[in-house]
């Protein structure tokens, strides 16, 4: 399996403008998470999934931002509009059943607003 | 109050020695789940090792144990004969509520191996 696929892998954008992240999990994996990493807050839960529904979104910082998943493969984390302070590491993460605790990582993408 | 707790920000060790990263944790639920995640410099989260809060022994995964001390609230990750490659984040973290549906990480101890 190739692993989480998270893309882009770097973004650039102007405050104000949308930004969309995706994510393709591990094939098979019921669970989906996404984060974000700051040096000021370290690692955070925004928000996920079980078998594509929202589980937990209370994570997620405000109202610009909004997450989806409408198939099993595929998830998006959308911010708008951006602004400088969403500038951050986004990880996506998947997990199987019970053991959802052992989330396998993408590469994450790293998202700068200017 | 903070639901995980890593007090140490930065920890250092001689090649080949174990070294002990602290995790303390708040909870008031019966069944719960204390995990360590590893952030090498490459950025990349790898899951190390996971203790349930009925397991009654620690959870060992190759050189990496769980200390888990469930009256102190604390699930100390220990790492023996300490390589280069150790050198990282590590997270420690929580799952708690119906269905381990609550997530909770700490902020993190970077380790330093010394050769």
């Amino acid at each position: 399996d190739a692993g989480v696929i998270q893309s882009p892998r770097h973004e650039v954008t102007e405050m104000g403008q949308e930004v969309t992240l995706r994510c393709k999990p591990i094939s098979g994996h019921d669970y989906l998470f996404w984060y974000r990493q700051t040096m000021m807050r370290g690692l955070e839960l925004l928000i996920y999934f079980n078998n594509n529904v929202p589980i937990d979104d209370s994570g997620m910082p405000e109202d610009r931002f909004s997450a989806k998943m409408p198939n099993a493969s595929f998830s998006t984390l959308k911010i708008q509009p951006s602004e400088p302070r969403d500038s951050a590491v986004y990880f996506c993460a998947s997990s199987l059943g019970r053991k959802n605790y052992e989330q396998y990582f993408g590469p994450g993408t790293r998202l700068t607003v200017t | 109050a903070q639901k995980i707790t890593q007090t140490q920000p930065g920890m250092f060790v001689q090649e080949k020695e174990a070294v002990t990263l602290d995790c303390t944790y708040d909870t008031s639920d019966q069944s719960y789940g204390l995990f360590w995640y590893k952030q090498p410099s490459s950025g990349e989260m790898i899951f190390l090792i996971y203790q349930g809060s009925y397991d009654e022994q620690n959870a060992t995964e190759g050189r990496y144990s769980l200390n888990f001390q469930k009256a102190r609230k604390s699930a100390n990750l220990v790492i023996s004969a300490s390589q280069l490659g150790d050198s990282a984040m590590y997270f420690c973290a929580m799952r708690e509520g119906p269905g381990g549906n609550q997530f909770y990480f700490g902020t993190g101890t970077s380790l330093t191996v010394i050769p």
